[in-house]
């Protein structure tokens, strides 16, 4: 059974430009979390999806933004992308929002 | 929103020695899983233990959730198992992981 799987695995932007990152649950799972590990602020969460609707949002911008489509896969988007987005981006799926989470090898954004 | 902190922040170890990484938490948890971040940045699932104990292979976890602290022992160990270990927590009716700042491992030969 395949895992959490993201795409693309590094992203190179400038700044100002739009990044879209992308993710696909595990088989099953219906609930999407996002998570940003930037340097020296440790993992943080980002947004939680759950059959298809926006269930949670972390202390993030509305600059990032995302949707998860019918068949539970996901997208992150940010928007007017500055230098401290720079960053890992985790996914992560659960079978349903009480249940464990499972995360992908993350996205490697850089911006310059 | 809960607080979690995490103990030792640094950690090495020569190979085969056992160890005891600790998380406190600032409140009431619905769960909590520990996880091993590899080199590459993934995270791979360790515990899924909102309370009680549990073992797999060298690795064991103990959560007292009414002392709101969790424990991760590593036994015997081995280069491989160097890395990051982070604990996370949700809150009481959350679903959002909150993660600790992590215990760097190091085990040397």
């Amino acid at each position: 059974e395949a895992g959490v799987t993201q795409s693309p695995t590094h992203l190179i932007k400038t700044r100002g430009q739009q990044a879209t990152l992308r993710c696909s649950p595990i088989s099953g799972h219906t609930s999407v979390y996002w998570y940003q590990q930037a340097l020296g602020l440790g993992l943080q969460f980002l947004l939680w999806y759950d059959e298809g609707e926006e269930r949670n949002r972390g202390n993030f911008p509305p600059r990032f933004s995302g949707r998860q489509f019918p068949n539970y896969s996901s997208e992150l988007n940010v928007n007017a992308l500055e230098l401290e987005d720079s960053a890992l981006y985790l996914c992560a799926s659960s079978l349903d929002a009480q249940n464990i989470q499972y995360f992908g090898a993350g996205t490697r954004l850089s911006v310059l | 929103g809960i607080q979690v902190e995490q103990s030792p922040p640094d950690l090495i170890l020569q190979e085969g020695a056992n160890s005891t990484l600790r998380c406190n938490f600032s409140d009431s948890v619905n769960n909590l899983q520990w996880f091993h971040q590899n080199p590459w940045g993934q995270l791979i699932n360790l515990f899924y233990i909102p309370s009680g104990t549990k073992q797999n292979g060298r690795l064991s976890a103990t959560t007292v959730a009414t002392e709101r602290y969790s424990l991760l022992y590593i036994s015997s160990s081995q280069t491989t198992d160097s890395g990051v270990y982070f604990c996370a927590p949700t809150e009481g009716g959350g679903n959002k992981l909150t993660f600790g700042t992590g215990t760097q491992l190091k085990v040397e030969l």
